[in-house]
């Protein structure tokens, strides 16, 4: 059964680029979150996601980022015009669907903004 | 969400048992508390999650105080594959890691 799966695993993007992150839940998981990690820090969650809704954004920037999870395929969080302080390390997790039960998190996408 | 503080730090020896502290004296009635570690460039990886009793798995144990303000978890005989960082959660899904407590074994 494979665990939640993230790609790319480094994405390194420029200023101005847009950046896209993957992730393929658990099977049979159908609730995902995004969380984001800065350097030296505890990771920050961003985005709770079922399928094709969003149950709670609460922790995304305001501006510039975006998630969805599609019906077919992986859910995808998007940073447009990515600036330095975008960078660190993105993870996403999934879970069956009650909330406290336990969080099943991906390997993350390391994200560097030259 | 209610804060939890953890040791920065910990050093244990292979093979003992290991005791990591948990204040959450905020905590509400209803949050669970949870408990992560990750390893270097990795994901955090669920360990242990309870509400009042103690609990144990394959893993550690988790001992609650009566209060709830307080929890440990327990790593029965540390080994080196233990060496992380673990986090002490409360609530549901929109956790605040902070900076959890590093544990270091000693071979």
């Amino acid at each position: 059964n494979a665990g939640v799966m993230q790609n790319p695993r480094h994405l390194v993007r420029r200023r101005g680029q847009e950046a896209r992150l993957r992730c393929s839940p658990m099977k049979g998981h159908s609730h995902v979150y995004w969380y984001r990690q800065l350097p030296e820090e505890g990771l920050k969650f961003m985005v709770y996601l079922q399928k094709e809704n969003i149950i709670d954004e609460s922790g995304m920037p305001k501006e510039r980022f975006s998630a969805e999870f599609p019906k077919e395929g992986p859910s995808i969080l998007r940073i447009q015009q990515v600036v330095r302080g975008d960078s660190a390390a993105y993870f996403c997790a999934s879970s069956p669907g009650q909330t406290n039960e336990k969080l099943f998190f991906g390997s993350g996408t390391q994200l560097s903004v030259l | 969400d209610a804060k939890t503080t953890q040791p920065n730090s910990m050093e244990s020896n292979e093979e003992e048992p290991v005791h990591l502290p948990c204040n959450h004296s905020t905590i509400s009635g209803t949050d669970y508390i949870h408990w992560y570690r990750q390893l270097p460039s990795q994901g955090p990886e669920y360990v242990i999650h309870g509400l009042t009793s103690n609990v144990n798995n394959r893993m550690a144990s988790l001992a609650i105080a009566e209060d709830r303000k307080s929890s440990t978890l327990i790593l029965h005989r540390a080994t080196l594959r233990d060496a992380a960082v673990y986090y002490c959660i409360l609530g549901t899904y929109k956790y605040i890691f902070g900076t959890g407590t590093r544990l270091k074994v000693l071979a």
